[in-house]
């Protein structure tokens, strides 16, 4: 079984849906994040969280939002989806640890949005 | 300006030759260096990690990390049809512990 796994791998939606992208992970790791990417754009973090009170923004947030259920559930959502969402979105965790800084990726979500 | 900086290639080499991948950085007060290497439909994969100046080796893969000049570069040796992916340099900013920043990938080809 995979250690962080997403849901759902593909999707496509029409503008203006609401849609919801869940990660989980049984790593037992505090940090988790999400990246999406653009082909020529690499990754770009747009959420992330270092403890399930803790979320933060990253370099990317505007018009997504994210929440942190439990240890193991980190969840990224579109509230009003547009095409230029389109993109491969991943999900990521590490342990923290200062010598062992080490991001696992989970499989990745196809987002279509036309 | 971006933060981590790739040339995106292609990268072309011949099987056996060393590829040599390149990455700048911004932020001098970074500490910690990655490397991933991402296959197509695939998700990127840690291979290498480098914290100090100078070389860092690991089978086929040598890091290199020249802080003063601000890069960092991959050099694989013996390069292999099954190396033929998108490398991706990654930086952790000492201001921001654990939040990676990833430049936009080199994509190496190797012919057989």
């Amino acid at each position: 079984d995979a250690d962080v796994t997403q849901t759902p791998r593909n999707r496509i939606t029409k503008t203006g849906k609401r849609i919801m992208l869940e990660c989980s992970q049984t790593k037992g790791h505090d940090r988790m994040y999400w990246y999406r990417q653009d082909p020529g754009l690499g990754l770009r973090l747009i959420y992330y969280s270092f403890d399930v009170k803790d979320i933060n923004k990253g370099e990317i947030s505007d018009g997504y939002s994210v929440s942190r259920q439990a240890q193991a559930k980190f969840s990224l959502s579109l509230e009003s989806a547009i095409p230029n969402q389109t993109a491969l979105y991943f999900c990521a965790t590490s342990d923290g640890t200062p010598t062992n800084e080490k991001l696992f990726f989970g499989s990745g979500t196809q987002l279509s949005v036309l | 300006q971006k933060e981590v900086e790739q040339n995106s290639g292609p990268l072309s080499v011949p099987e056996g030759a060393i590829a040599s991948l390149n990455c700048t950085y911004s932020d001098r007060g970074s500490q910690s260096f990655f490397w991933y290497r991402q296959y197509s439909g695939k998700s990127p994969e840690l291979i290498m990690s480098i914290y100090s100046n100078g070389d860092k080796e690991d089978g086929r893969f040598t890091a290199q990390l020249n802080k003063a000049s601000q890069y960092v570069s991959l050099l694989i040796r013996d390069s292999q049809p099954s190396d033929s992916a998108t490398y991706l340099c990654a930086v952790n900013p000492l201001y921001n512990f654990n939040k990676f920043y990833f430049g936009s990938g080199t994509k190496l080809n190797v012919k057989p």
